[in-house]
């Protein structure tokens, strides 16, 4: 049972150009909600997250959106930078998980000059 | 401040054989955590701990051990080594409750033949 999803495996956009990851979840006990940037060979990385109290949560050029009636999440880059390619997981948690993370299984974003 | 320390980045194993996966931080983190990563997949937890002398299972257990004597050290004692366990495995850590963000290591890839 995939509690999160990230249905698009890949991603493709123009230097300068928005992309938006979304991601999908199934448990309606997660309440907290990150985003991971892995490069090849390396580990995750963390890059932002959002409480389920709000709705949205900015940090420069990385926007997250939560809309809990759809259970859904997405990661808005703007402007998007050829380093900005990764792998990006996004992940969820509960109140009571111990911190355990339910990871998605990933999009790669290519960010061309 | 190394932050997660894994050992070694690479190995190949025979069937049947038996290794540690080893894990150190230096953050003075209570929770610690294996996670493996197979190829197209998010990151599935393996086993966590939540102090020294407390592990628990995660969601694929099975085949693995840990144990936790020291706040630092978290290894991963892969028995009976099978192509199933060829994965990528990455350990992390986080301060403890009311902190959401882990902090991975580089992972340790590992190939069993």
């Amino acid at each position: 049972d995939q509690q999160v999803k990230q249905n698009s495996p890949s991603l493709s956009v123009q230097e300068g150009r928005i992309s938006i990851l979304n991601c999908d979840y199934t448990n309606s006990m997660f309440d907290y909600f990150l985003w991971y940037k892995k490069y090849p060979a390396e580990g995750p990385t963390f890059l932002i997250s959002i409480s389920s109290i709000k709705d949205k949560n900015e940090d420069g050029r990385f926007t997250v959106f939560l809309n809990k009636s759809a259970k859904h999440l997405s990661l808005h880059i703007v402007p998007s930078q050829p380093g900005d390619s990764a792998v990006y997981f996004c992940a969820a948690s509960g109140p009571t998980s111990y911190g355990k993370l339910t990871f998605g299984q990933g999009t790669i974003l290519t960010v061309h000059p | 401040n190394a932050g997660v320390t894994q050992t070694p980045k690479f190995r190949i194993l025979k069937i049947g054989q038996s290794m540690t996966l080893q894990c150190t931080q230096d953050m003075n983190h209570n929770y610690m955590y294996w996670y493996r990563q197979d190829p197209g997949m998010g990151l599935k937890l393996i086993y966590y701990s939540v102090g020294a002398g407390i592990t628990d299972k995660g969601e694929v257990p099975n085949g693995y051990n840990v144990s936790r004597s020291t706040t630092e050290d978290f290894p991963l004692r892969l028995e009976l080594a099978a192509p199933s366990q060829t994965s990528v495995y990455f350990c992390a850590s986080r301060i403890g409750p009311g902190a959401n963000v882990l902090t991975f290591g580089a992972g340790s890839r590992l190939t069993v033949l």
